[in-house]
């Protein structure tokens, strides 16, 4: 595709439940972001990517919190029993190179009931 | 530690006008430095990067400048539209390849 694609753009779920977040990063970029930000915040970083290269798991807020990637493709966020401290918009990034521009995707606004 | 503050945090100014945000950061110790902009509701747009070795790169009616040493970015907005209302972010990559951000500049453009 031309862009990053997430999906779903919308989830609704209930505390307790797994979810799963999905991020398609713009093809051949080695480079891939998590994000969240909650409702008029900042960007929280949650987890950086690079080619084959360990992630940066350093700004998941806890446990429940985890994320692939499989090479340099599709990445899924999962957040385990989800509190309502977790709605927020999840947004993906990717670049083709730690030294180049990034591209977001539209987010995924998660709102746990 | 590095840490991105940008100045105001909010701007209102008539449509038409010159404006210039500002974004500074506490070590000169970056890779490069990246404007965004962010529509309510929706992902960020990137505007403008500049390496560490450059010192502007200009799309359009932006301009952006980078000085290093002392650690601030502007971004000039020329001849503004209405378009032009976003909060305007800017982000620093430092040494680890970490992404390092501001707070945000909410601008808008008045009619």
């Amino acid at each position: 595709g031309a862009g990053v694609s997430q999906s779903p753009s919308n989830k609704v779920t209930e505390k307790g439940k797994d979810v799963e977040l999905r991020c398609d990063p713009i093809s051949g970029h080695t480079a891939l972001y998590w994000y969240r930000q909650r409702l008029g915040q900042g960007l929280e970083f949650l987890i950086y990517f690079q080619g084959n290269s360990a992630p940066d798991k350093s700004g998941l807020p806890s446990d429940r919190f985890s994320a692939e990637r499989t090479g340099e493709s599709v990445s899924t966020l999962t957040i385990q029993r989800t509190q309502q401290e977790d709605s927020a918009v999840y947004l993906c990034a990717s670049s083709l190179s730690p030294n180049e521009k990034l591209f977001f995707g539209s987010g995924t606004q998660l709102s746990v009931l | 530690k590095q840490e991105v503050t940008q100045i105001p945090a909010a701007l209102s100014v008539p449509e038409g006008e010159n404006l210039v945000l500002n974004c500074s950061f506490t070590d000169s110790a970056i890779y490069n430095l990246q404007w965004f902009r962010q529509d309510p509701g929706k992902g960020l747009t990137s505007l403008l990067l500049i390496q560490s070795s450059q010192r502007e790169q200009t799309s359009g009616r932006l301009n952006a400048s980078l000085d290093k040493s002392s650690g601030r970015s502007t971004l000039y907005i020329a001849a503004s539209q209405p378009g032009d209302s976003a909060t305007y972010l800017c982000a620093v990559k430092d040494s680890n390849y970490q992404l390092i951000w501001g707070a945000g500049t909410k601008l808008i453009i008045k009619p």
